[in-house]
């Protein structure tokens, strides 16, 4: 299948700094991604869908100001928690969407610990 | 509005057993039915999906059945390992793929 590469696997960040994770697909051109957060034992909330060259169309609740979405290009998608709290410590995952249609993949998940 | 429901949230499995995970949906547009594995720590995996113009595709020990009508379709599991514990997601797309629609997700062990 596709690979979805995602950067940094895990991160530990002060309470007002920001971070930032990449989505790369690897073999393929995505010019849709995806941002989800997973809380423990939950399954994926959806946080907004990534358009390469456009702006991100955020899911309802979910901060635009504070989850910093960028795709520059088609392989690569980056979400910047700004001004991290420890409330935003949680488990980030990205995937990128086939043009065929034949499914989404996803990243390996970015554990964000703000402290 | 959960449109997909999954079924159960966990299972017990023994080694050898058949595991089987159920998911329904409601809204008719969804027409690519994927299941994912999911093991802790890690992103989701694609494992197995269908297209509803088929009732059932088979990949190694991992089945799906799919029932249009009902608009259910499940994950069946065969000769279950212990390394098939994982959490399971079923999803859903419609036309266009603009987003995957998740099940609440089963939590899989299978004991020796």
């Amino acid at each position: 299948g596709a690979v979805v590469s995602q950067h940094p696997s895990w991160v530990i960040c002060k309470s007002g700094t920001s971070v930032k994770i990449e989505c790369r697909s690897l073999d393929f051109q995505a010019t849709t991604m995806f941002w989800y957060r997973q809380f423990p034992k939950q399954s994926l909330m959806l946080m907004a869908t990534s358009n390469e060259g456009s702006k991100a169309t955020y899911e309802q609740g979910v901060e635009k100001d504070k989850f910093l979405i960028n795709h520059a290009s088609l392989t690569l998608s980056t979400l910047t928690v700004t001004s991290a709290h420890p409330e935003d410590s949680s488990f980030y995952i990205c995937s990128a969407l086939l043009s065929s249609g034949d499914g989404a993949f996803f990243g390996q998940g970015t554990r964000l610990t703000v402290v | 509005q959960q449109q997909v429901k999954q079924s159960p949230q966990s299972l017990i499995v023994q080694k050898g057993g058949i595991s089987i995970i159920n998911c329904a949906y409601e809204n008719t547009a969804f027409d690519y039915f994927p299941w994912y594995q999911q093991f802790p720590g890690k992103g989701p995996a694609l494992l197995i999906a269908i297209r509803p113009d088929v009732s059932e595709k088979k990949e190694g020990r991992f089945t799906i059945s799919f029932n249009k009508s009902a608009k259910q379709f499940s994950l069946h599991i065969m000769d279950s390992q212990p390394g098939d514990s994982a959490t399971y997601f079923c999803a859903a797309l419609s036309g266009g793929y603009q987003k995957v629609t998740f099940g609440t997700g089963t939590k899989l062990q299978v004991i020796p």
